[in-house]
Parts: structure tokens; sequence; C-alpha cells
């Protein structure tokens, strides 16, 4: 079946660097994607989202790229702090679905 | 603003009863909401669709007679897990999506803090 995949499951950064997390997408219909970040414990935070008609899309300190030719989703943290420390999934959902597929998901490892 | 909460957070039962899980949308009004299941280290696995006023739309897999969805208001849906076994124990979360965009674009779905359900 389609299915969302992320590259990496676990990335380990120093304080102040920029993060990088990573999502590969298979359904070619989906037009509309959302990252999550998933304290332990805790239902999935909303992050940040893109449809399929933008490349990019900013917000505070994040950053989410979109690459339809080679079905790529990726979330930019700038200046990663500890409490950016959490799992993080992409999700994807198609038009007038409304059922997002999650990917498997990466876990966010801050150092100070 | 998209506030969602979940009540109980966590909840211990034993096997053979049955628990309510309540999922509220509190700043806004929320056609649809969505049932999810997670286990540990895992991602997130929809278990149904719960439309206001309709019958909830099961994902495979998912027996509807023993995870009773309702959806009785704009705002509230409820997950009744039946006759729970210790196989049932997990993480149930719930989204709900708003009728009109809050700050962002309108499909996006909003999480809930996730209930803890231990069946002993």
């Amino acid at each position: 079946g389609e299915s969302v995949g992320l590259h990496l499951p676990t990335l380990s950064v120093q304080e102040g660097d920029n993060s990088i997390i990573n999502c590969a997408y298979s359904n070619s219909a989906s037009d509309y994607f959302i990252w999550y970040k998933q304290e332990s414990g805790k239902g999935p935070q909303f992050i940040i989202d893109i449809r399929s008609n933008m490349d990019k899309r900013q917000g505070q300190r994040v950053t989410v790229l979109l690459n339809k030719t080679v079905k790529h989703l990726s979330l930019q943290i700038a200046a990663t702090q500890p409490g950016d420390s959490a799992v993080y999934f992409c999700a994807e959902t198609g038009s007038n679905t409304g059922k997002l597929i999650f990917g498997q998901g990466t876990t966010l490892q801050v150092k100070p | 603003g998209a506030v969602v909460s979940q009540h109980p957070s966590w909840v211990i039962c034993k096997s053979g009863t049955s628990v309510k899980i309540e999922c509220r949308s509190l700043d806004f009004q929320a056609t649809t909401m969505f049932w999810y299941r997670q286990f540990p280290k895992q991602s997130l696995m929809l278990m149904a669709t719960s439309n206001e006023g309709s019958k909830a739309t099961y994902e495979q897999g998912v027996e509807k007679d023993k995870f009773l969805i309702n959806h009785a208001s704009l705002t509230l849906s409820t997950l009744t897990v039946t006759s729970a076994h210790p196989e049932d124990s997990s993480f149930y979360i719930c989204s709900a999506r708003p009728m009109v965009g809050v700050d962002t674009l309108k499909d996006t779905q909003y999480f809930g803090p996730g209930t803890r359900l231990t069946v002993l």
C-alpha cells in the first residue's frame, strides 16, 4: 500500500545547530502535508503545513520544503533548542479524504 | 486557539469492562473528528473517522462493535472500548478538523493530548 516514510529514525544535533528532518511520500495524489511534533506521553502538536501548489513555507524557526518531482518533504529547524527534542512525524492527505497518513517518525535528540 | 482536550488522560481497567474516552474541541467547531491509536515507539494508526450526526467510518481491521464512536455535537466525540482486553492497552488519540480555518490551512487536524488505556 501507499505510505509516507522517513529516511532516518533518529537524528542527533548540537544545540544551536540547524536540524533537517526528511520524509518521502509515495502517493502522488496527496496534496496536503503536515509536520507534527510529539513529546513523550503527549499528543501530536501541529508545527507547519504546506499544500502541493507550494514548494516552501516558513514559520517561526521552521521551514517546510516540498519537492513534488521526487516526492520529498523536509522540515528544517533553525537554531535547534533542547525543547525541540521530540519525535517528528510527517503526514499526508489527499483531496477531500481528510485522512492523514503518518510516517514512521524521526526522533530528534538535541545535545547541550 | 485550536485546542482539543481528552478525558480521561489515563485509565486502568479490568479485562471485560468498557471504557469511554471523550474528545472535545474547546474553541472551535468540528464536523469531523478522528480517532487514532498508538503503540509504544510506533506511529499513529487511524482507527475511524467520526462525523457529527452520522455513523463513523472505520478503517479496515478495526472492529466497529468493539470501538463504539459517537459524535453527538460539533465539539464532542466519544470512543467506547467495549469488553476491553489487555491487547487493547494503548495510547488513544483524537483529532479534530475545524469547520473553518483557524490560523492555517483549513484541512489541518488538531490533536488531543491522548488517553493512556491499560487493561489488566
